[in-house]
């Protein structure tokens, strides 16, 4: 699986938008670029996913650059309980029988 | 979204005992669970990938043997760890995939474990 660059911390004022980035900058064509957050003593907790068009669920919005090779995961309220570390992987297509590779993750502080 | 359930959530055992981590998944049948361990302030890092029905396939550095794992049905995974030491305590954390190509990967909440 690519590798994926994230800052390794960010603050953001709460009720802003959060906007955290993420370089996959040699990510296959088959790779999905995958969001994950963890709060501290919890297990991750899936976000969104997507291949190369923009995604947006109720949790948040992913934007991904048009040649792929990085993408924002956009928190557009943030709240005190968004503070956790966002970890950003891309994973093949159909790949089922692979488990997830986790780099270091971005430590995104919500602010009061 | 799908739910993964680990029990216990929290357990502190002898050194030199065996401790068992069940991870099931709840509303969806997974053939392939995954088991990962995290250290204070350390990413996650996998362990095993435990399919039903067949042996899991270990990562390099993992003892097969001290980390034993049984997945026994679509529902439940089990990892247990034999002749338990103080080093062995960490953050044990299952996930399942979901959906179709198991495109999607839920994770459970994690079990403490304390060797003393």
């Amino acid at each position: 699986d690519a590798k994926t660059t994230q800052p390794p911390s960010m603050d953001c004022a709460e009720g802003r938008a959060a906007n955290l980035p993420c370089n996959h900058s040699t990510i296959s064509g088959n790779e999905y670029v995958y969001w994950y957050r963890q709060i501290h003593s919890q297990g991750p907790q899936y976000i969104i996913h997507g291949l190369k068009n923009n995604e947006t669920n109720e949790m948040a919005s992913l934007i991904i650059t048009e040649d792929r090779k990085s993408s924002t995961l956009i928190l557009p309220h943030a709240t005190l309980r968004d503070t956790a570390v966002y970890y950003c992987i891309v994973r093949a297509l159909g790949g089922g029988a692979d488990g997830l590779t986790f780099g270091k993750g971005t430590h995104l502080i919500i602010q009061p | 979204g799908a739910v993964v359930s680990q029990h216990p959530s929290r357990v502190i055992c002898k050194s030199g005992t065996s401790v068992k981590i069940e991870c099931r998944s709840l509303d969806f049948q997974a053939t392939t669970m995954f088991w990962y361990r995290q250290f204070p302030k350390q990413s996650l890092m996998l362990m095993a990938t435990s399919n039903e029905g067949s042996k899991a396939t270990y990562e390099q550095g993992v003892e097969k043997d001290k980390f034993l794992i049984n997945h026994a049905s679509l529902t439940l995974s089990t990892l247990t760890v034999t002749s338990a030491h103080p080093e062995d305590s960490s953050f044990y954390i299952c996930s399942a995939s979901y959906g179709m190509s198991g495109n999607t990967i839920y994770f459970g909440e994690g079990s403490w474990l304390t060797v003393v």
